[in-house]
């Protein structure tokens, strides 16, 4: 079991253009969660998600943040037209169910912009 | 409202010194507690949990519920043990997010 795939690793974006993270979660995991971790902060809560629903995007910025996480292939983090401040670690984690399960991290992909 | 608080940035003790990480938290209703561990250049990865009641790598955390605190502890400190600890909280009606504190890093000096 590969464990929860995260590409890239690393992502350097202009201002103004896209940014798309992927997450591949664990085998048999169907809850998928994204984290944002600020320089010097710890991780924040972004949004949770299950096959092709989202369940609690409370954490997610109102404006050019969205996921998803279809019936087929990897959940995808989508940020439009980035800006400095959307330069962070973005963690992706799994779970096989919501109740007393825990969460598996990802490597995460490190966003930076210019 | 939910808040983890983790107030050492940093932490060094000797090889064979006992560790406290200290972790408080803030939850008004039944939290569940954990802490996570990331070793230099590897992912995140689960510690333990309070449910668990377990010890893993000599490490063992106790919920204290009147204390609002979840220190996680070791008796002798090894230098494998050098890493990021995070705790992090999960409460009953936070649906299946965590609340991560910022982090302590551990250094255990040889």
């Amino acid at each position: 079991n590969a464990g929860v795939m995260q590409n890239p690793r690393h992502l350097v974006r202009r201002r103004g253009q896209e940014a798309r993270l992927r997450c591949s979660p664990m085998k048999g995991h169907s809850h998928v969660y994204w984290y944002r971790q600020l320089p010097e902060e710890g991780l924040k809560f972004m949004v949770y998600l299950q096959k092709e629903n989202i369940i609690d995007e409370s954490g997610m910025p109102k404006e050019r943040f969205s996921a998803e996480f279809p019936k087929e292939g990897p959940s995808i983090l989508r940020i439009q037209q980035v800006v400095r401040g959307d330069s962070a670690a973005y963690f992706c984690a799994s779970s096989r169910g919501s109740v007393y399960q825990p969460q598996h991290f990802g490597d995460g992909t490190r966003l930076s912009i210019l | 409202a939910q808040r983890v608080t983790q107030p050492e940035k940093l932490l060094s003790v000797f090889k064979g010194a006992p560790v406290e990480l200290k972790c408080n938290y803030s939850y008004s209703g039944s939290p569940e507690l954990f802490w996570y561990v990331q070793y230099s250049r590897q992912r995140l990865q689960l510690l333990l949990r309070h449910i668990s009641r377990e010890s893993i790598k000599g490490f063992t955390a106790d919920l204290n519920k009147g204390e609002t605190s979840f220190h996680l502890k070791k008796p002798f400190a090894q230098e494998e043990d050098s890493a990021m600890y995070y705790c992090a909280l999960r409460g009953s009606n936070t649906g299946n997010q965590f609340y991560f504190g910022t982090g302590t890093s551990l250094t255990v000096i040889p």
